[in-house]
């Protein structure tokens, strides 16, 4: 399966500033995702990150807070926008592989934000 | 809506089987997976089921589909003090391979 890299790994951050994470895939993927999984709860669905056009986002979820960008197959950012503590999660990115048939998420290790 | 429970704690003795529950309410779901995730790390895909199967096995893992009381079981044979973590069931729907998880159930493996 996919190598999923992401940056960084973990960071502590002042309220109302930004924080840009990075996912990095070593081979091309056809869909790349961000979830987030708030402290001691399960992961939601942030959006899906659509190559070269605006990302599809979730219920609650918009472009102002959480922008993200997909310049081509391998690689997506995401931006959390004017931090405030509720913000305090791990993003975790995934990806569906190119290959065909059937291709699970596999996940990267995950962004661990605390907001101060 | 599309909903996923799962008990949110389990423990056993190493040794032991473990036998972890989840239930879904999309009749729709063409795929459900198994993901754990240790203590600072992130998901790992342990398994998934095609809709259409009622059981797969992968060395110490068995999965059960129950399509028509949509449950689905994860057991874990001899279960290891290296098997304590947080398992996560999710289905997948037919609307752009969006997963929904379930809270996930935590498994403490006494030696």
């Amino acid at each position: 399966s996919a190598v999923i890299s992401q940056k960084p790994s973990r960071d502590i951050c002042q309220r109302g500033t930004s924080l840009t994470i990075q996912c990095q895939v070593d081979s091309q993927v056809t869909m790349m995702f961000w979830y987030r999984q708030q402290p001691g709860q399960s992961l939601t669905l942030i959006a899906t990150a659509n190559q070269g056009s605006e990302a599809t986002y979730e219920s609650g979820f918009v472009i102002d807070k959480f922008p993200i960008s997909r310049p081509n197959l391998t690689f997506s950012t995401l931006t959390v926008s004017n931090m405030s503590p509720e913000d305090s999660s791990i993003y975790l990115c995934s990806v569906v592989g190119e290959q065909g048939g059937h291709q699970p998420q596999h996940f990267g290790d995950g962004t661990r934000l605390s907001i101060l | 809506g599309e909903d996923v429970e799962q008990s949110l704690f389990l423990s056993v003795r190493e040794g032991d089987s473990s036998v972890i529950n989840c239930t879904y309410t999309d009749s729709s779901s063409t795929y459900l997976y198994w993901y754990k995730q240790e203590p600072g790390a992130g998901l790992q895909l342990l398994t998934y089921i095609f809709s259409n199967m009622d059981m797969k096995q992968d060395q110490r893992l068995t999965v059960l589909l129950n399509k028509k009381d949509k449950h689905l079981s994860l057991r874990i044979a001899d279960t290891q003090t290296g098997d304590s973590a947080i398992y996560f069931c999710a289905e997948r729907n037919n609307q752009g391979g969006k997963l929904i998880f379930g809270q996930g159930t935590e498994l403490s493996v006494k030696p």
